[in-house]
C-alpha cells in the first residue's frame, strides 16, 4: 500500500462546478500538507502549504487537513477552463526533506 | 528571476547506454531535489541534496543511478546501462533551507527520458 492514496481520476466538471480533490495518508509523521498543480508537459508549481491540521484559504482554492482522519482535501470553488490540470497532493515529516506524492488526480473543466 | 532549468528537455537513448541529465537550480537556493515521474506511479522522490552533500539517497532505485552537485549549485543525475522501465520524467526542484519547517520547492520543467 502507498503511503498516499489519490485517486487518478480523470475527473471531469461543467465551469463554475466546485471540484473537491482528495488524499489519504497512512504516516502519521506527516506534518506538511502540499497541494501542486501540474499542466500538461510543464513541472509542478504549489498550489497551498498547509502545517499540521485545519483549514487554509486562498481566492478560489480552500485546502483542508484532517490529521485524526488521515485525510487532506483540495476544494475549487467557481472552476474555470484554466484550472484543467493535474493536481498533486504531497506532504512530509518534520524534519525531513523529500516529499511524499499522491498519484495526482486529473482534472477536466469543460466551457 | 530565472526559476529551475533543466537540460536536456527530451532525451531518446538506447538501452544498455549512459545518460546524464542536468538541473541548474535557482539562484541561493541551497537543497536540490530529483523526482521520477512515471505514468501511473506519480512523482517519486529520488536524492537530496544539501549544499553538494547527499543526505538522503534512498530514494535511488538502483546503483545505476548516481547523481552530484558541484559549487552549490549545478546538479547531474547520470543513469548507467539504461533499461526501459527507466522511461520516465525526471523532474529537479530547488529551495531554500532555512531552520525549521518545509521550504517551498520550485520544480524544473523536467527531462523525459524515453529507452527503445
Amino acid at each position: 500500500q502507498k503511503e498516499v492514496e489519490q485517486d487518478p481520476g480523470p475527473l471531469s466538471v461543467p465551469e463554475g462546478a466546485i471540484v473537491s480533490l482528495n488524499c489519504t495518508y497512512s504516516n502519521s509523521a506527516f506534518q506538511y500538507f502540499m497541494w501542486y498543480r501540474q499542466y500538461s508537459r510543464k513541472g509542478p508549481e504549489l498550489l497551498m502549504y498547509t502545517y499540521s491540521s485545519g483549514n487554509k484559504e486562498d481566492g478560489r482554492f480552500t485546502a483542508q487537513v484532517d490529521k485524526s482522519s488521515k485525510y487532506i482535501s483540495l476544494f475549487i470553488r467557481d472552476s474555470q477552463p484554466s484550472d484543467s490540470a493535474t493536481y498533486l497532493c504531497a506532504m512530509s515529516g518534520q524534519g525531513a526533506q523529500k516529499l511524499v506524492f499522491g498519484q495526482g488526480t486529473r482534472l477536466t473543466i469543460n466551457p | 528571476g530565472a526559476g529551475v532549468s533543466q537540460s536536456p528537455s527530451n532525451k531518446v537513448t538506447e538501452k544498455g547506454k549512459d545518460v546524464e541529465l542536468r538541473c541548474d537550480p535557482i539562484s541561493g537556493h541551497t537543497a536540490l531535489y530529483w523526482y521520477r515521474q512515471s505514468l501511473g506511479q506519480g512523482l517519486e522522490f529520488l536524492i537530496y541534496f544539501q549544499g553538494n552533500s547527499a543526505p538522503d539517497k534512498s530514494g535511488l532505485p538502483s546503483d545505476r543511478f548516481s547523481a552530484e552537485r558541484t559549487g552549490g549549485s549545478v546538479s547531474t543525475l547520470t543513469i548507467q546501462r539504461t533499461q526501459q522501465e527507466d522511461s520516465a520524467v525526471y523532474l529537479c526542484a530547488s529551495s531554500r533551507n532555512l531552520a525549521g519547517g518545509q521550504e517551498t520547492q520550485y520544480f524544473g520543467p523536467g527531462t523525459r527520458l524515453l529507452v527503445l
